[in-house]
């Protein structure tokens, strides 16, 4: 029983270097989000998806980008990371909008 | 501008007392609301949900109060157990889609 997974555990990127965290979920679950966790600032959704080629705009989707193309699978890419960027992101899904299952984060550092 | 709040960064509580975990949202128009718990390199793990029909929510030793007209929840254990010691996080959300995290509220359960 997989859950959420969430692949690399550990990243470091430098300044201006692109990358692609995954999401998978086994859980046929329709809604799946990518939030940031920083010191003092709690969790802050990124980006989310209701289904399956759709995606829509959370609270901070500056500089990431995102995409849904197979129902069980959440991509979130950095084009040009950043300082700023530096955080652990965490992937959810669920199946009613409700109650997420959450993978168990990504530590991105960019020096 | 951080639309739910835990103002109380930390909590210790000694082993069977009851603990009580406070969170204040600005948004009038949110109507869902969750309570997540944190284990260190863990992703968050749902615990409980209101919805604003209702003014209380019980699972167990956790119970959620809701007070709408101030904007205000919280999330009672009872009795508390060593194991309840993890960092517990606060959501709203207007739809049941997007869901604002509070800061989060670190609790220390003494034996």
């Amino acid at each position: 029983n997989a859950g959420v997974t969430q692949t690399p555990k550990f990243r470091v990127l430098k300044t201006g270097q692109s990358m692609t965290l995954l999401c998978a979920q086994d859980m046929n679950h329709e809604y799946m989000y990518w939030y940031r966790q920083d010191p003092g600032m709690g969790l802050r959704l990124i980006h989310y998806s209701v289904g399956e080629g759709t995606t829509a705009k959370g609270e901070v989707p500056d500089g990431y980008n995102v995409s849904r193309l197979k129902k069980q699978n959440f991509l979130l890419g950095l084009e040009s990371a950043a300082p700023s960027q530096t955080s652990v992101y965490f992937c959810a899904s669920t199946r009613d909008s409700y109650g997420y299952t959450f993978g168990s984060g990504t530590r991105l550092t960019v020096v | 501008d951080q639309q739910v709040k835990q103002n109380s960064p930390s909590l210790s509580v000694q082993e069977g007392r009851i603990s009580i975990l406070n969170c204040d949202y600005t948004n009038s128009m949110f109507d869902y609301f969750l309570w997540y718990k944190k284990y260190p390199a863990e992703g968050p793990t749902f615990l409980i949900s209101i919805s604003s029909i209702k003014d209380k929510n019980e699972d167990g030793r956790f119970t959620v109060f809701l007070n709408k007209s101030a904007k205000h929840l919280s999330l009672h254990i009872v009795p508390s157990q060593p194991g309840d010691s993890a960092v517990y996080f606060c959501a709203a959300s207007p739809t049941g889609n997007q869901f604002y995290f509070g800061t989060g509220t670190s609790l220390t359960v003494i034996p």
